[in-house]
């Protein structure tokens, strides 16, 4: 189980935004994040919890291992505004957390 | 470029079964290294991964959906199939198909889902 905190987050534009996704048993680095945004599918963000991905800005970074991991965005664009989910693939079944909605403060 | 896009019924009555089709263009459904897979998201719910296929032949099924739900292959048309038996109310989603990276194409093992299609919105109801 993965589990996502904070579900919702009000923020306003440039500021810091940090996101935690806690696994229920040790995954390893195997925890990736994407973005969704109303009526689209994911996109992914980052892989094996702070690889970056080609494409995704620099602004958007990941850390953790184990059972504990976080994405950080630093200095929240307009574009930014949207949820947030985690997703494991070191144990079957695969899951995502919750999801973490990022609004406009 | 890998496109992937779901097509199929919007609608489905309670107890009948629901079948989705996803079309691939910029790969194939039979070339080794990659995971096809189904994924949905329900209102108000994570996402949930359904299950994935490696080649048209080797299957993995998400034991909350096992025995009622079978992915297919068709190489001659370049395109994977959900089935999902016996839906109820609580089987309405938007259905995704999505590929990913084969870490081992003999456990299920992947690394990351990185093409998405649009999703398809599928009611059940009467």
């Amino acid at each position: 189980v993965l589990t996502q905190s904070p579900k919702f987050h009000f923020a306003i534009p440039k500021e810091k935004v940090s996101i935690t996704c806690r696994a229920s048993e040790t995954i390893g680095t195997n925890l990736h994040w994407y973005q969704q945004k109303q009526g689209q599918p994911p996109k992914l963000l980052i892989k094996y919890a702070s690889q970056s991905v080609p494409g995704v800005p620099s602004r958007f970074s990941g850390s953790g291992s184990g059972t504990d991991f976080t994405l950080t965005i630093s200095g929240l664009e307009s574009e930014d505004f949207a949820t947030y989910v985690c997703l494991q693939t070191r144990n079957f079944p695969l899951t995502f957390g919750g999801g973490t909605s990022v609004g406009i403060k | 470029q890998v496109r992937l896009r779901e097509s199929g019924p919007g609608l489905v009555k309670p107890s009948e079964t629901l079948s989705l089709n996803c079309s691939l263009s910029g790969g194939s459904v039979s070339s080794g290294g990659y995971y096809w897979s189904w994924i949905r998201q329900r209102p108000g719910k994570p996402l949930e991964w359904l299950g994935h296929m490696y080649n048209t032949w080797t299957k993995f099924y998400n034991p909350s959906v096992r025995g009622r739900c079978a992915i297919s292959g068709d190489k001659s048309k370049n395109q994977f199939s959900l089935q999902l038996d016996s839906v109820t109310a609580a089987d309405t989603a938007v259905y995704f198909c999505a590929r990913a990276q084969a870490f081992n194409s003999e456990t299920g093992a992947l690394h990351f889902f990185d093409y998405w299609g649009q999703g398809a919105l599928v009611t059940v109801s009467s």
